[in-house]
């Protein structure tokens, strides 16, 4: 099994322009999340998922959009990229079941300028 | 709501000293209770966890206690090596089915 996995590791934009990254998770599990990874700021919740079809906002939903069309995978959107989304951004992913026990990708690493 | 708080700051040791990192929470009801392990370069993963008052979560010689009474799930380690530096994250369940973190408490062991 990969677990969780992200696309792509490192990514430099300009302010304005839009682009998506991907999450995919070989679990079969229910739930997936976005987080952004700030100094000092630990890690904040963007955007999750409690099943195919259905998303939800988090603490910090502005300037981005998520989609989950397929179990297995889930989107975040920038569409017009800010300074402000420079950041490392983190997909995780949790069973069915009573566990909220979250795995976590690698991570990307995103740039605005 | 249901938050975490760690103690400010990176803790810098010595090889083989004794490691405390300190978390308390704000919760309602009886949440479950996590630290996370961020290597550099990596993703989170989990290190220990408890799930009811009184509950010692361990793993690769960390430790934690569940303790109701005093709102903590501090982490300790008795003899800590250079592998073991690292970000630590305390984190508490929030219904439904998400995670609230603590800032994050970044460890340097010296050799």
């Amino acid at each position: 099994n990969a677990g969780v996995t992200q696309t792509p590791k490192f990514r430099v934009l300009k302010t304005g322009q839009s682009m998506t990254l991907l999450c995919a998770q070989d679990m079969n599990h229910e739930y997936m999340y976005w987080y952004r990874q700030d100094p000092g700021m630990g890690l904040r919740l963007i955007h999750y998922s409690v099943g195919e079809g259905t998303t939800a906002k988090g603490e910090v939903p502005d300037g981005y959009n998520v989609s989950r069309l397929k179990k297995q995978n889930f989107l975040l959107g920038l569409e017009s990229a800010a300074p402000s989304q420079t950041s490392v951004y983190f997909c995780a992913s949790n069973p069915r079941g009573q566990t909220y026990e979250q795995y976590f990708g690698p991570g990307t690493r995103l740039t605005v300028t | 709501g249901n938050s975490v708080t760690q103690m400010e700051g990176p803790v810098t040791l010595s090889e083989e000293a004794f490691l405390t990192i300190n978390c308390t929470y704000t919760a309602t009801g009886y949440p479950s209770l996590f630290w996370y392990v961020q290597y550099p370069g990596e993703g989170l993963q989990l290190l220990l966890k408890a799930t009811k008052a009184d509950d010692k979560g361990s793993n690769k010689g960390f430790e934690a206690t569940y303790r109701k009474e005093t709102t903590s799930f501090h982490l300790e380690k008795g003899s800590v090596q250079v592998s073991d530096s690292a970000v630590y994250f305390c984190a508490l369940s929030v219904p439904p089915r998400r995670l609230a973190f603590g800032k994050g408490n970044q460890v340097v062991v010296i050799p």
